[in-house]
């Protein structure tokens, strides 16, 4: 049973960089997937963030794409999000899911990251 | 960037009576690969979102089958044949047929 765990500090300060790892247990991260990240601000809606496949290959939401970057980590069987010039509009769960060609499947049980001094 | 608009946004349901949600999308979510990738997601109080149907109106692995999704082209319909208590929460419509993927606004699922 694939599983995905996020994981990074709760708080992060105005104009400050966001960081969130990803764990993926169950699967390789190797496999032909794509692993994604997306936040939902409190009581709000979905947001796609970006994706990352194991060559390095990226997609990001270009409302964002200035902002974002991602990497994976293969000797850890993780991948990471970073979102610099963070703001109180940032304030969101950030989950992370994997893709396969026709689903997204499994999602993390998500992460909420603060924004404020 | 592709438009989902769901509706209704509120939807109250008397248990064991059937739902449906719409989600229209702005362009055509046919991929030229013949496929279109069009899921539907519930996402219940406190939970992250969970994967119900893809590709229109395949149900995914567990998911009951008083679940079916129908549709295509621009419009998209998930029913519930009869509504039990644990189905209270959001629905969300997903598109990956075109980057950036794009999710409706939500639909949310209540018990009168």
């Amino acid at each position: 049973q694939v599983q995905l765990q996020e994981s990074g500090p709760g708080l992060v300060k105005p104009s400050g960089t966001l960081s969130l790892t990803c764990a993926v247990s169950g699967a390789s991260i190797s496999s032909s997937n794509w692993w994604n990240w997306v936040r939902q601000p409190p009581g709000e809606g979905l947001e796609w963030i970006g994706e990352i496949y194991i060559d390095g290959s990226t997609n990001y939401n270009p409302s964002l794409k200035s902002r974002v970057t991602m990497s994976v980590d293969k000797s850890k069987n993780q991948f990471s999000l970073k979102m610099t010039s963070v703001t109180a509009a940032d304030t969101a769960f950030y989950y992370c899911a994997r893709a396969t060609s026709d689903w997204f499947d499994p999602w993390g049980q998500g992460t909420l990251v603060t924004v404020s001094s | 960037d592709i438009v989902l608009t769901q509706t209704p946004l509120s939807s109250p349901v008397t248990l064991g009576q059937p739902a449906s949600i719409s989600c229209r999308s702005s362009q055509s979510l046919a991929h030229n690969n013949g496929n279109t990738y069009l899921s539907w997601l519930q996402q219940r109080p406190g939970q992250p979102p969970r994967l119900l149907i893809y590709n229109i109106y395949k149900r995914f692995s567990g998911v009951p089958d008083r679940f079916s999704g129908s549709g295509a082209g621009t419009d998209f319909t998930l029913k519930i044949s009869r509504v039990e208590p644990e189905d209270v929460g959001v629905y969300y419509c997903m598109q990956t047929t075109q980057l950036p993927y794009t999710f409706g606004q939500g639909t949310k699922l209540e018990i009168k």
